[in-house]
């Protein structure tokens, strides 16, 4: 079976411009969250959505957005990017939000750079 | 609010050493989530081990162990008897009950001379 697949896997955009990334679960898991690693740094929880709906939300600015849709693949979305936004963004699915079913298997990301 | 502290940022073995990572946790759940990510070079998060609170009892799977000590509040990592390809950033990370958020450390990245 597939991995957790994301495309694309590089970006470059420029100052304000508007982000769109993509993510698709493995096959049968239907939560999706979203994560943005810093160069050298943990990954930080972006968002979490469950059956289409938003589960979560760390704390980042309203520039950032996702949904979740019916085949339970995902998009985030980042309005007048900022520099600070140059990262690696990574997805992740689990099949649920349950105890046991709540580990996360991640795609190998999106490097974004915004010059 | 949840913090991990992995305080070694780098680590340098020759390979067929072993090599312990320390990861420390803060929460103020009763229950929770800990696991381990190997991250290579390519960038993905590779899911290694899960262990929840209830359950101290330590293990050992192929060539990685843990060490889950719920009275220091850590929850260490062995990799025995390293390769070259063990070479990697591992990530402790942390979760609660009921709640799917990963907090991660800094991680530590492994290099592994042949």
């Amino acid at each position: 079976d597939a991995g957790v697949t994301q495309s694309p896997t590089h970006l470059i955009k420029t100052r304000g411009q508007h982000v769109t990334l993509r993510c698709s679960p493995i096959s049968g898991h239907k939560s999706v969250s979203w994560y943005q690693q810093v160069l050298g740094q943990g990954p930080q929880f972006i968002f979490q959505y469950y059956e289409k709906e938003e589960r979560g939300r760390g704390n980042f600015p309203d520039r950032f957005s996702a949904r979740q849709f019916p085949n339970y693949s995902s998009e985030l979305n980042v309005n007048a990017l900022l520099l600070g936004d140059s990262a690696l963004y990574l997805c992740a699915s689990s099949l649920g939000t349950s105890n046991t079913k709540n580990i996360q298997y991640f795609g190998a990301g999106t490097r974004l750079s915004v010059l | 609010a949840q913090k991990v502290t992995q305080a070694q940022t780098e680590i340098s073995v020759v390979e067929k050493e072993d090599v312990t990572l320390d990861c420390v946790y803060e929460t103020r759940d009763t229950t929770y989530y800990l696991f381990w990510y190997k991250q290579p070079p390519s960038g993905e998060l590779v899911f290694l081990i899960r262990r929840n609170s209830f359950d101290e009892q330590n293990e050992i799977s192929g060539r990685y162990s843990w060490n889950f000590q719920k009275s220091t509040s850590s929850f260490n990592f062995t990799i025995t008897a390293s390769q070259v390809v063990d070479s990697a950033v591992y990530f402790c990370a942390l979760t609660s009950y009921g709640n799917n958020r990963l907090a991660f450390g800094k991680g530590n990245q492994v290099v592994v001379i042949p």
